[in-house]
């Protein structure tokens, strides 16, 4: 089965310009996080989806960051404009939403803003 | 407030010599409990998971971890380290509500010496 699937792996860019990263969950998980990974400050979750719906958006750090889910096989996190102080590896992450099963994470995207 | 310590940062161990990682959650009702791996480079991947039952549960790569009510506690053991358990290691907790986010601790990286 295919795992969730994260692109681009590697982004890098310069201040100020807009970056998107995607994200294909697992097919038929209904719960879909996004997180940010930081030597200073570990995985923070930013903003999980159930059923599309976002639920929870209160990591999200400035209005600079929007994530949305149009449907059920992908999401997309935007950062407009971008700041060197964003740069980290951004972890998608899904799972059927039972409490019971464990999240299912992809490989990541690098960011690194100039 | 529901929170997950792993209260070692780092952690060396010699090849072939017992591991035990700790983890601590402060939380209202008792949740379901994970330990994931990550490797440099890599998403988190899951080794173990606790629901209910038996209190020691087996995971992926000759890992286990008991859950201690009393303690709050859920570390995770292995008797023989491997070079290639070289890696990250997260401990999380998750309500058994669905749909909800699981709380991360800030990991605990653990180095391998020959």
């Amino acid at each position: 089965d295919a795992g969730v699937i994260q692109s681009p792996r590697h982004e890098v860019t310069e201040m100020g310009q807009e970056v998107t990263l995607r994200c294909k969950p697992i097919s038929g998980h209904n719960s879909l996080f996004w997180y940010r990974q930081t030597m200073m400050r570990g995985l923070e979750l930013l903003i999980y989806f159930n059923n599309n719906v976002p639920i929870d958006d209160s990591g999200m750090p400035e209005d600079r960051f929007s994530a949305k889910m149009p449907n059920a096989s992908f999401s997309t996190l935007k950062i407009q404009p971008s700041e060197p102080r964003d740069s980290a590896v951004y972890f998608c992450a899904s799972s059927t939403g039972q409490g019971d099963q464990p999240q299912h994470f992809g490989d990541g995207t690098r960011l690194s803003i100039l | 407030a529901q929170s997950v310590t792993q209260p070692d940062i780092h952690i060396t161990v010699s090849e072939g010599a017992s591991l035990e990682l700790r983890c601590n959650y402060s939380y209202g009702a008792t949740p379901y409990l994970f330990w994931y791996v990550q490797s440099p480079g890599q998403g988190l991947q899951l080794l173990l998971k606790y629901f209910s039952g038996d209190t020691l549960v087996q995971g992926i790569k000759g890992f286990e971890a008991e859950f201690k009510r009393s303690q709050s506690s859920f570390n995770l053991r292995k008797p023989s380290v491997h070079w290639s358990d070289a890696a990250e290691y997260f401990c999380a907790v998750g309500a058994r509500q669905a749909g909800t986010a699981l709380i991360f601790g800030k990991g605990t990286t653990l180095s391998v010496s020959s």
